[in-house]
């Protein structure tokens, strides 16, 4: 089975500035897919960034950049220039292709975002 | 994006009495649907999954006779709890994903208050 860790239940920036996220996953699989997807308080799940196993290059989209460590099976997401916005819960998600495809997601990590 | 809306956003029923919660793909055909549940600042914990004209794949655990779920169509999943009672309380979220791609869509969520 897959599990998906989120080791930080809670974390605070300061506007403006760099906040890095963890997560880390264990799979025997060789191709997936991760995730990160913000919840803000209306609940609605967002996606904010995704990362094919089988591609090197870590994903970017804007502030939003991940750190991806297939060998170490860790894959962090990184927000620059954080915003009063960014303020939510962030979960990690697991993907194994598949009939199904269903999503293992982490515990989730707040972010609180401070002026 | 895809658009995934359900209705209602909100529900309140007395303890005993059955709830359909409803997950619509408004501008793409549906061939999975997934039902979560999520509780206050908890991550999201997959019930059921299902495929449009078959029967739903539980989750071990999930009560199938007292969460029941159906995907008569592309476009539209229900999920109905019968019999409901105050520990079924919660916030439901669906998801869908077309044929042509492992992306999911989630929907804004249902909360559930059973008093």
């Amino acid at each position: 089975a897959q599990t998906v860790t989120q080791s930080q239940p809670e974390m605070s920036v300061q506007e403006a500035e760099t906040v890095t996220l963890s997560c880390t996953y264990d799979t025997s699989e060789n191709n997936y897919y991760l995730f990160w997807y913000k919840q803000p308080p209306s609940r609605q799940m967002i996606l904010v960034i995704r990362q094919e196993a089988y591609k090197q290059q870590n994903a970017t989209e804007n502030r939003f950049s991940v750190n991806f460590q297939k060998a170490a099976k860790s894959f962090s997401l990184k927000i620059s220039d954080s915003q009063l916005g960014d303020t939510a819960m962030y979960f990690c998600a697991f993907m194994k292709p598949g009939n199904f495809n269903k999503f293992y997601f982490g515990s989730g990590t707040k972010l609180n975002v401070k002026p | 994006g895809a658009v995934v809306s359900q209705h209602p956003s909100w529900v309140i029923c007395k303890s005993g009495t059955s709830v359909k919660i409803e997950c619509r793909s408004l501008d793409f055909q549906a061939t999975t649907m997934f039902w979560y549940r999520q509780f206050p600042k908890q991550s999201l914990m997959l019930m059921a999954t299902s495929n449009e004209g078959s029967k739903a794949t539980y989750e071990q655990g999930v009560e199938k006779d007292k969460f029941l779920i159906n995907h008569a169509s592309l476009t539209l999943s229900t999920l109905t709890v019968t019999s409901a009672h105050p520990e079924d309380s919660s916030f439901y979220i669906c998801s869908a994903r077309g044929d042509l791609s492992y992306e999911q869509y989630f929907g804004p969520g249902t909360r559930l208050t059973v008093t």
